[in-house]
């Protein structure tokens, strides 16, 4: 079963800032079946990244996600206001044993 | 516009039962697989159970297996969660979500989430 690790745990940056976030896997991700979802408060998380790289429907192109293997990072290039946000990497694949997410990271307004 | 709503949660005493309800619109719902997620208050995000478009594939987290009970009924758009024997580490707000991508072989992301109902399991 693969855990995944995000870091930091709270990211504490500026508007118009570049946020970088990282999620590590404690083996491969398959197939770079890796997620990211953004979780405004009092809301139900956000599709933002699916397969590693490719923005869903609708998300800013300031929103990139990058990496393979066992590390991957999702990249804000410039911070608006709005992006302050818990942000949750998850694997899926080809079995629900693969379905993990990790612990969050926060980021909020320096 | 795409669409998931949940009815159903409330607040049950510890060994009880709950049923969850998830109405689908705006897509053709027997096309895709869909899931229940978790999240206690604070905490991060849980998967639950996975339940393949005609209810030919059904998954669920250790955590609820044997408990709980997925199903679907396409004619009415209706994804379903039925939980027993709930426990107080079961107090959540509950999300269905909608995989990504209609008739897919792998367990995929979730790209639509309803907004959650709480379950709260207290005497």
């Amino acid at each position: 079963e693969i855990v995944l690790t995000q870091s930091p745990g709270t990211l504490s940056l500026s508007p118009g800032e570049r946020a970088t976030l990282s999620c590590r896997g404690s083996q491969s991700v398959t197939s770079n079946y890796l997620a990211w979802y953004q979780q405004r408060p009092g809301q139900a998380p956000r599709l933002l990244i699916y397969g590693a790289s490719t923005r869903a429907t609708g998300i800013p192109d300031r929103f990139s996600g990058s990496g393979s293997g066992t590390d991957f990072t999702l990249t804000i290039s410039r911070l608006e206001p709005e992006d302050f946000a818990v942000y949750y990497c998850q694997q899926y694949g080809r079995s629900a044993s693969m379905y993990a997410f990790g612990q969050g990271t926060k980021l909020e307004i320096k | 516009e795409v669409q998931l709503l949940e009815s159903g949660g409330g607040l049950v005493q510890p060994g009880g039962s709950l049923r969850l309800s998830c109405e689908a619109s705006g897509f053709t719902f027997g096309n895709y697989a869909m899931n229940w997620v978790r999240q206690a208050a604070g905490k991060g995000l849980e998967w639950v159970s996975h339940i393949g478009g005609g209810s030919q594939i059904i998954d669920y987290a250790d955590s609820v297996k044997g408990r709980f009970t997925v199903s679907r009924d396409d004619s009415k758009k209706t994804l379903y969660l039925q939980m027993s024997r709930l426990r107080a580490e079961d107090t959540a707000v509950y999300f269905c979500t909608k995989d990504a991508v209609a008739a897919n072989r792998i367990y995929d992301a979730f790209d639509i989430w309803g907004q959650g109902t709480v379950v709260t399991v207290s005497s």
